[in-house]
């Protein structure tokens, strides 16, 4: 199972584009890569999901290098209502089999004006 | 709309009280999960179930367990062997047979919040 590794917290001014990176080493072939956003006391939500280059949708962009060992979730212009704990996930996604999804640490993303 | 259902919100437990936290959704999704959260941590899987009748340990598996008797119910009972069980707690499910954006895509309750006293 790939082990994810993020930094623990970032901050950031209203405005600013943020990057937030994650690197899992030994991502297997099926693997595919999703990133949630999650706010206090709530449930995390799905943000984005990649499996290699970039995907863009309309909250975020994920790029991720050829060897697959990291990813970076990008967010243009980020809000004080961005403040939340992000996290990517690392899982199998071969047909009808559900996987042992492993959440890491996450990354507190902090926005002050 | 389809969705998770986590009952009750908040729960107050005594020591030595088993308390079951209930799970239901209507997504029609084979997999279900189980999580707990502590203060300021991110989050611990419980158990996992792939289909009716089939659950599979996860990393804290110890001092729960739960039954997946009916493709929408996935319970989880909080036995008196967990001796920390004040958390957040939070099911998820997703649907394998939908390929990639499926199997990875949890869908999250809104959780429950259990207290010992």
């Amino acid at each position: 199972l790939a082990k994810t590794t993020q930094p623990i917290s970032m901050d950031s001014y209203e405005g600013q584009e943020v990057n937030i990176t994650c690197s899992h080493n030994n991502i297997a072939t099926n693997d595919y890569i999703t990133w949630y956003q999650q706010f206090p006391s709530q449930g995390p939500r799905f943000i984005i999901q990649g499996y290699k280059t970039k995907v863009t949708n309309e909250v975020a962009s994920l790029f991720i290098p050829a060897d697959r060992k990291s990813s970076t979730l990008s967010l243009p212009r980020v809000s004080l209502s961005d403040t939340a704990v992000y996290y990517c996930l690392v899982g199998d996604v071969r047909t009808g089999t559900a996987s042992k999804l492993t959440f890491g640490t996450g990354t507190r993303l902090q926005v002050t004006l | 709309d389809g969705g998770i259902t986590q009952s009750p919100k908040y729960l107050f437990r005594k020591e030595g009280q088993n308390v079951t936290l209930s799970c239901e959704q209507n997504l029609n999704h084979d997999a279900m999960y189980w999580y707990r959260q502590d203060p300021g941590q991110g989050l611990r899987l419980i158990y996992y179930s792939q289909i009716v009748n089939d659950f599979q340990k996860g990393d804290i598996a110890e001092g729960y367990s739960v039954s997946r008797e009916k493709k929408e119910s996935f319970p989880l009972t909080v036995t008196s062997a967990q001796k920390n069980p004040t958390a957040f707690y939070l099911c998820a499910s997703t649907d394998p047979g939908q390929g990639a954006h499926g199997a990875n895509v949890l869908t999250f309750g809104a959780g429950s919040r259990l207290t010992v006293l």
